[in-house]
C-alpha cells in the first residue's frame, strides 16, 4: 500500500541554518510527492511538488528532489528564517493523498 | 486567489450530539474532500465526492459520518452521534480533477472539540 513516512520533530534551528526534512514514501507505481505546510493556526499550504523521478520541486527557496532509487523526497533549505517556522507535511497521491506525521520547525532569531 | 472556505473555526458539542461542518469549496472545482487530523497525529483522509456521490472513502469514515453537497456552493460533513475521539482538526479540500492530476486546495480546518 502507499505511505508516507517523516522524519520525527520537532525541529530548532537559528536563523540563516541549514534545513533537510527527511521524507521516504513506499508506493505502487509512481505517484506525485509533494509538501505541505501548516502554519500556526492555518490550514495545509502547497509548498512544492515533483510528478516523475528525478523532477526537483521548488519554492519560497525551499527544494526536494523526487529520488526513485533511494524512494525520498527530502525537503531542504539553504537559510531558513523564523516566517519558516511551521509544520511541514511530506505527501504522496494515489487515489487520495497520504500524508506524513508532519515535521514541526522552529526558527529562533 | 480563491480560497476554500471552512465554517465555523471551531465548533465546541457535548458528547452524543451531532455536529454540521461547513464548506465552501472554489467555485470552478468538481471534487470535493474531507481530511481529519486529531491533534498530534497525520492529517488522515476520511471522504472524497464527485458528481454528487462518494467517489472513495476510507475506514473511519464509517455509518456515524455522512456527507452532502446541498446546493451549488456548499459541502458539508455530517457527524452523528459524536464522540471523545472525534476530537480533532477537521479539513476540506476542493480540487479541479481528481487527486494525483491537480494539488488538492485546503481549507483552514474547524476545530472540532467533544466535551
Amino acid at each position: 500500500g502507499n505511505s508516507v513516512t517523516q522524519m520525527e520533530g520537532p525541529v530548532t534551528l537559528s536563523e540563516e541554518a541549514f534545513l533537510t526534512i527527511n521524507c521516504t514514501y513506499t508506493a505502487t507505481g509512481y505517484p506525485s510527492l509533494f509538501w505541505y505546510v501548516q502554519y500556526p493556526g492555518e490550514g495545509l499550504q502547497l509548498l512544492l511538488k515533483a510528478t516523475k523521478a528525478d523532477d526537483k520541486g521548488s519554492n519560497k527557496g525551499f527544494e526536494a528532489t523526487y529520488r526513485k532509487e533511494t524512494t525520498s523526497f527530502h525537503l531542504e533549505k539553504g537559510s531558513v528564517q523564523v516566517s519558516d517556522s511551521a509544520v511541514y507535511f511530506c505527501a504522496l497521491v494515489g487515489n487520495q493523498f497520504y500524508f506524513g506525521t508532519g515535521t514541526s520547525l522552529t526558527v529562533i532569531p | 486567489e480563491p480560497e476554500v472556505t471552512q465554517t465555523p473555526s471551531h465548533q465546541v458539542t457535548q458528547m452524543g450530539q451531532e455536529v454540521i461542518l461547513r464548506c465552501v469549496p472554489i467555485s470552478n472545482h468538481l471534487y470535493f474532500y474531507w481530511y481529519r487530523q486529531i491533534l498530534g497525529q497525520k492529517v488522515e483522509f476520511l471522504v472524497s465526492f464527485y458528481n454528487n456521490e462518494i467517489s472513495e472513502k476510507s475506514e473511519i469514515f464509517d455509518d456515524q459520518f455522512s456527507v452532502e453537497r446541498p446546493d451549488g456552493s456548499n459541502f458539508t460533513l455530517k457527524i452523528r452521534s459524536t464522540k471523545l475521539e472525534d476530537s480533532a482538526m477537521y479539513f476540506c479540500a476542493s480540487s479541479v480533477d481528481r487527486a494525483g492530476n491537480q494539488p488538492q486546495h485546503f481549507g483552514d480546518g474547524t476545530r472540532l472539540s467533544i466535551l
